[in-house]
């Protein structure tokens, strides 16, 4: 069974630019979750994708957006880049079964950089 | 809005030594309430959970019991190991909806041989 997957590791961009994040989600799970970790904080919830649907969103501004394909694989994209968007972003993903709770699978997060 | 406050790290104990790390919430409702840990270098993983009050999760020698009446899920272990040194985040799910986890701050434990 492959776990979450996240690309690319690490990311450096410049202020101003967009860039794009990627995750497979674990077989068998089609709902993926996004979150923002920077540096010695704990993760902070962006959004989750439930069949290829937006399913909640935290407290990022509209420039944070997603996609969820048919094989449930997801993207972040984030527009218009700041400094303080520099972070560990982790991806999880999820049964979305009707389970008191689904457990997420964490990846090993993509770290961005912007400069 | 719902929220989560950890013990301030970071934590450094001998091997053997027992371990407390501290995690009081703010919630409506009946969160489940979990326990993730991050390795050097790695995602996290669930360590432990609990869904309901006066419920204990336990993994690998950790225990944390889901106290209501003092909105706490204390984080023990009896005898900790140099491999036990990593990043601890508390954490709480709604029960509703997107089922979003709501994290601490983290606390980084480090265990000297």
């Amino acid at each position: 069974e492959t776990g979450v997957t996240q690309s690319p590791t690490h990311l450096i961009k410049t202020r101003g630019q967009q860039v794009t994040l990627r995750c497979s989600s674990q077989s068998g799970h089609n709902t993926v979750s996004w979150y923002q970790q920077a540096l010695g904080q704990g993760p902070q919830f962006i959004f989750q994708y439930y069949r290829e649907e937006e399913n909640g969103r935290g407290n990022f501004p509209p420039r944070f957006s997603g996609l969820q394909f048919p094989n449930y694989s997801s993207e972040l994209n984030v527009n218009a880049l700041e400094l303080d968007d520099s972070a560990l972003y982790l991806c999880a993903s999820s049964g979305g079964g009707a389970a008191l709770y689904n457990e997420q699978f964490f990846g090993p997060g993509t770290r961005l950089t912007v400069l | 809005g719902n929220s989560v406050t950890q013990m301030e790290g970071p934590v450094t104990l001998s091997e053997e030594a027992f371990l407390t790390i501290n995690c009081t919430y703010t919630a409506t409702g009946y969160p489940s309430l979990f326990w993730y840990v991050q390795y050097p270098g790695e995602g996290l993983q669930l360590l432990l959970k609990a869904t309901k009050a006066d419920d204990k999760g336990s993994n690998k020698g950790f225990e944390a019991t889901y106290r209501k009446e003092t909105t706490s899920f204390h984080l023990e272990k009896g005898s900790v190991q140099v491999s036990d040194s990593a990043v601890y985040f508390c954490a709480l799910s709604d029960r509703v909806g997107a089922q979003k986890l709501v994290f601490g701050q983290g606390t980084r434990l480090t265990i000297n041989p």
